[in-house]
């Protein structure tokens, strides 16, 4: 069983310019949640993906997007880069199956985006 | 409006036990997490309670009272790689979405 990975590690790009990072989910797992982390505070719901849609979205622009593929791999991709967009990117997977179910997440290493 | 609280920071001497308290609001509730997060790496997965009562995982166990909206975390033969930051999340019913709290970083001395 293979954990849950993202690429890449680290990334430095500068403000007005467009990223993509990717999160390939735990084996078996259906579910990727992303979230960003800003130094000292907890991790901040961007998106869900379910089975391929976008299932809950947090409170951030649209210039913050996601996709998911049928393997269930993820993107998540953020237009227009400015300063405090500089953070920690995190993915979970899960095994989400509704709204009921127990969701334990399984997190990536994070990529750490500087905008400079 | 949903909110998590928890302290900012512990401290606590190795092989004590210390207890980490959260409170929450928020709409609709379908469990609450605890997470521990080293500096640097991503957050794991420490325990999981949807209904009210204790559970018990070695030196760690978290407490529910849905009620009056509280958690706490208690650690128990606290050893210096303890000294990490716990998180305490919230998933809410409807859109399957997690808030999680600012965490508690704790810092463990000899």
């Amino acid at each position: 069983e293979t954990g849950v990975t993202q690429s890449p590690t680290h990334l430095i790009k500068t403000r007005g310019q467009q990223v993509t990072l990717r999160c390939s989910s735990q084996s078996g797992h259906n579910t990727v949640s992303w979230y960003q982390q800003a130094l000292g505070q907890g991790p901040q719901f961007i998106f869900q993906y379910y089975r391929e849609e976008e299932n809950g979205r947090g409170n951030f622009p649209p210039r913050f997007s996601g996709l998911q593929f049928p393997n269930y791999s993820s993107e998540l991709n953020v237009n227009a880069l400015e300063l405090d967009d500089s953070a920690l990117y995190l993915c979970a997977s899960s095994t989400g199956a509704g709204p009921a179910a127990y969701n334990e997440q399984f997190f990536g290493p994070g990529t750490r985006l500087t905008v400079l | 409006g949903q909110n998590i609280d928890q302290p900012t920071e512990m401290t606590a001497t190795e092989g004590a036990i210390v207890q980490i308290n959260c409170t929450y609001q928020t709409s609709g509730f379908n469990g609450l997490f605890w997470y521990q997060q080293h500096a640097g790496e991503a957050p794991t997965f420490l325990s999981y309670n949807v209904l009210d009562g204790l559970e018990e995982k070695g030196r760690f166990s978290s407490f529910l009272s849905r009620s009056k909206g509280y958690s706490y975390l208690l650690l128990k033969e606290l050893q210096m790689k303890d000294s990490a930051s716990y998180l305490c999340a919230v998933s809410s019913t409807g859109g399957f979405k997690t808030i999680f709290g600012a965490g508690t970083r704790l810092f463990v001395k000899a």
